[in-house]
């Protein structure tokens, strides 16, 4: 069955780094392309980021560009964010999730992982 | 605020039926970009109900049904249950963005 378990999520202090880690099972993770979706604490799902299949295609959410990056290892199944000068408000829970290209449309979820950026 | 509006909240009595609203425009449903629909309840993954504007996945309840037309979407429960009290969420494209709805709370009296 199909897994996305979600990892390095935790405290971290303003301005500093995190890289977060999706390790993907159950499916031939090169033949899909990969998001990342978070939720702040008490809002809605916000969208991150996305990579294509084959990591030709990436795109970012205002909210990241310039500070977060997508990447993937399709020899380890894994699916990364690296996330530069971290702010409060990127505090929230983090979201690996497929993407089905039939219709277009996010169909497995990670658990997530917690990011808290606090001093 | 989301591109997409959806009501903060809706609730009914077991039984009922609930109607959640997604309105965009058109750059996004509107320009033809497919809407879809997921459940999350609080602690667990988000979860997709419904994908292709109307289709259901494999498990999810025939009560579940999704319309969309012009610049807006909605998605109805009939028959509302215990189980379903939950947050919702559309979701549709601008261009190579993804955009989700803001949530709707719906609550089961």
């Amino acid at each position: 069955q199909v897994q996305l378990v979600e990892s390095g999520g935790g405290v971290v202090q303003p301005g500093k780094s995190l890289r977060l880690s999706c390790a993907a099972s159950g499916f031939t993770f090169s033949t899909y392309g990969m998001h990342w979706v978070r939720q702040a604490p008490g809002k809605g799902l916000e969208w991150v980021a996305v990579i294509w299949r084959d990591g030709t295609n990436i795109y970012y959410a205002d909210s990241v560009r310039g500070r977060f990056s997508i990447s993937r290892d399709n020899s380890k199944n894994t699916l990364y964010l690296q996330m530069n000068s971290l702010r409060a408000e990127d505090t929230a829970v983090y979201y690996c999730v497929r993407y089905n290209s039939d219709y277009y449309y996010l169909d497995y979820w990670g658990q997530g992982t917690l990011v808290t950026v606090s001093s | 605020q989301s591109v997409l509006t959806q009501p903060p909240s809706v609730s009914g009595a077991p039984g009922q039926r609930v109607t959640i609203s997604c309105t965009g425009n058109s750059s996004n449903i509107g320009a033809g970009y497919n809407v879809h629909w997921y459940q999350h309840r609080p602690g667990a993954a988000p979860k997709v109900l419904i994908y292709g504007n109307t289709i259901r996945p494999s498990g999810v309840p025939d009560r579940f049904s999704g319309s969309k037309s012009g610049t807006s979407a909605s998605l109805t429960i009939t028959g509302l249950q215990a189980e379903d009290e939950a947050d919702y969420y559309c979701q549709s494209y601008d261009a190579s963005l993804v955009l989700f709805g803001g949530g709707t709370k719906v609550t089961v009296l």
